[in-house]
């Protein structure tokens, strides 16, 4: 089974300029967060997907960040305009529904590293 | 909201037994997860406990109570690659995840 996978690995942008990273998630799972951690610090929630849903959106810093997963498959996050302070790993994870077996546990993918300059 | 603390660090000698605290606060609790996190990578699943009492796997363990809003993740054996950041996470009713501040922890030979 193939895991999270997202892209790009590594982002270097200007601030001012727009970034858009994809996430896809393991197939099947209804399930999609993102993340991001900042300087080695925490994991902090930005937001949650059920299917093509957005079912909690309150760790979004700003409208510069909007989040889509249209179809209910992959989804994009897209930072507009880049700030200095955007800069971090941005982490998606998957997992299944609540009613299957392994829904308590987050599948993440290996991160997209954004640098705003 | 949910708030979550642990050590910022904690470091120990291979071959010890570490314990990992994590205290919560939150307006509705369905379970605790624990997961690690090496340099540059992503973090992987640990455990989980949905009730009170010790969950074990191979050199890992993990504690819940409920009551105290209290739990902990138990290391044995340490070994040099256990040298990581471990979070623990909140799940909540809508299956949010909602992590904690991340304890760093340095395995020293």
């Amino acid at each position: 089974e193939a895991g999270v996978t997202q892209f790009p690995s590594h982002s270097v942008i200007e601030k001012g300029q727009t970034v858009t990273l994809r996430c896809d998630p393991i197939s099947g799972h209804d399930n999609l967060y993102w993340y991001r951690r900042v300087m080695g610090k925490e994991i902090k929630f930005l937001l949650h997907f059920v299917k093509e849903s957005k079912q909690d959106e309150s760790g979004m810093p700003n409208n510069r960040f909007l989040a889509e997963r249209t179809g209910g498959t992959y989804s994009t996050l897209k930072v507009q305009p880049a700030e200095l302070e955007d800069s971090g790993v941005y982490f998606c994870a998957s997992s299944p529904t609540k009613a299957l077996p392994g829904a308590n546990v987050l599948t993440f993918g290996a991160g997209s590293r954004l640098t705003v300059l | 909201g949910q708030s979550l603390e642990q050590p910022s660090e904690v470091t120990a000698v291979e071959g010890a037994i570490v314990q990992i605290n994590c205290t919560y606060q939150t307006s509705g609790f369905y379970g605790l997860s624990w997961y690690q996190q090496h340099d540059g990578g992503a973090p992987t699943f640990l455990s989980y406990n949905g009730l009170d009492g010790l969950e074990e796997t191979g050199r890992f363990s993990s504690f819940l109570s409920r009551s105290d809003s209290y739990g902990y993740l138990l290391l044995q054996e340490l070994q040099m690659k256990d040298s990581a950041s471990y979070f623990c996470a909140v799940r909540d009713k809508g299956q949010n995840f909602v992590f904690g501040p991340g304890t760093r922890l340095s395995v020293l030979p």
